[in-house]
């Protein structure tokens, strides 16, 4: 199993600019989380998905970040614009929920993106 | 709100020490609880903790969960320099995400 993909791996841009960051699951997980880790505010859940369908999205910082899970095996993560303070690593992880039955969850690489 | 604390923020020790790592929560309709060892990428999945009282184990790692007191700790025996990591506590709440502590840094030193 290749496990989950993340890409880019790494990103440098300028402020302004628009990042999109992608996330392919573990194939059979109907669910995908997306998270940032920053050494002052930790890991930090921005938002979910279940069977592609947006659960909880009240961790997003403001409405320059959106979410899309367009179908069960790709999701995107779009910054528009960014800011210096964006700059995080950015985790995507996948799991299985059955009713009240739940999987770890399973991170990708993740992403460090740098917004100068 | 729900919140997590882990303590101590940092640990350093010699190896072939045994340490105690502390995790305190309070989560809504909580549903299980997850111990991830980070170091230089992505957590990696070390155990989940359901019930009261029953320890996992896994190695010289295991792990026990107390959810009247609202807490678990993570022990590791005989410590090794490849312990050495930030290990995250994540409770999880009713809708299945996970509400991550700050973690504790440990360190360990030959």
């Amino acid at each position: 199993d290749a496990g989950v993909i993340q890409s880019p791996r790494h990103e440098v841009t300028e402020m302004g600019q628009e990042v999109t960051l992608r996330c392919k699951p573990i194939s059979g997980h109907n669910s995908l989380f997306w998270y940032r880790q920053t050494m002052m505010r930790g890991l930090e859940l921005l938002i979910y998905f279940n069977n592609n369908v947006p659960i909880d999205d009240s961790g997003m910082p403001e409405d320059r970040f959106s979410a899309k899970m367009p179908n069960a095996s790709f999701s995107t993560l779009k910054i528009q614009p960014s800011e210096p303070r964006d700059s995080a690593v950015y985790f995507c992880a996948s799991s299985l929920i059955k009713g009240k039955s739940t999987d770890t969850q399973y991170f990708g690489p993740g992403t460090r993106l740098t917004v100068l | 709100e729900d919140k997590v604390v882990q303590s101590p923020l940092s640990l350093v020790v010699h190896e072939g020490d045994t340490v105690t790592l502390n995790c305190s929560y309070e989560v809504t309709n909580f549903r299980s609880l997850l111990w991830y060892k980070q170091e230089k990428k992505a957590p990696t999945f070390l155990f989940m903790l359901t019930s009261s009282g029953i320890e996992k184990k896994s190695g010289r790692l295991s792990s026990i969960l107390d959810k009247k007191e609202l807490f678990s700790i993570l022990n590791i025996t005989a410590t090794q320099t490849g312990d050495s990591a930030v290990y995250l506590c994540a409770p999880r709440g009713s809708q299945g995400n996970l509400i991550f502590g700050k973690g504790t840094k440990l360190s360990v030193k030959p």
